[in-house]
């Protein structure tokens, strides 16, 4: 079974500031995805990465994937206080495996 | 946005009680899947289904059946809940598993509180 871990768990971080997720996996994948979730909401498709050095950047977001350290990051940069939400790494083995995700708050 | 409609949206019921949440697409997505997502889990995977009457278990399967009678149509039932069932229940669609770059798409979830 493919094993998914993200972290921090929790995150508190002032706006302006920048800050890295980091999700890592068990087992060779070539695929990783990266989720937003709202409170309350549903989870909304932010990257998708496919090869190794694969990187995809939308705003103050950027995503990176080593497949050979099975390791993806999320940099976030210069925070604002909407992107305080969850966000969760997927990848995909026989089937999507998440992490258990990453609660972000940007504190005015 | 992915046309993914759950229902109901939340259910209170008590333990013993069989429960059914109905997923419905109008995308035709060969693959639905349902997951719960609870506190320090993530999101983990019920059931899936990859064609009509064609489903198989994920990680959490026990106490869950599935049934896909139409393609745009995803069942999953708690034939007995307990309240170890109680959770925020997620519906997704996808065109494949694993051969392209798309992801997931989900609904707006499930409440379910089994007292």
């Amino acid at each position: 079974e493919l094993k998914v871990e993200q972290n921090p768990l929790f995150l508190s971080m002032q706006e302006g500031k920048n800050y890295t997720i980091y999700c890592n996996y068990s087992t060779t994948s070539d695929r990783l995805y990266w989720y937003r979730q709202d409170p309350g909401k549903s989870l909304e498709s932010l990257f998708v990465l496919l090869s190794n050095g694969a990187v995809k950047q939308e705003g103050r977001l950027m995503a990176s994937l080593d497949t050979k350290a099975r390791l993806s990051t999320l940099h976030i940069t210069a925070a604002v206080h909407d992107l305080s939400a969850t966000y969760f790494c997927a990848v995909v083995g026989n089937q999507f495996y998440f992490g258990t995700g990453t609660s972000l708050t940007v504190i005015p | 946005d992915a046309g993914i409609t759950q229902s109901p949206r939340h259910k209170v019921t008590e333990t013993g009680t069989p429960v059914t949440l109905r997923c419905h697409q109008t995308e035709n997505h060969r693959y639905m899947y349902w997951y719960r997502q609870d506190p320090g889990h993530g999101l983990r995977l019920i059931h899936y289904s990859y064609g009509v009457k064609d489903t198989d278990k994920g990680e959490v399967s026990d106490g869950y059946s599935v049934s896909r009678s139409k393609t745009e149509d995803f069942l999953l039932t708690l034939e007995s809940a307990t309240s170890s069932q109680t959770s925020v229940y997620f519906c997704a669609i996808s065109e494949t598993m694993t051969a392209n770059n798309q992801p997931q798409h989900f609904g707006d979830g499930t409440r379910l509180s089994i007292l």
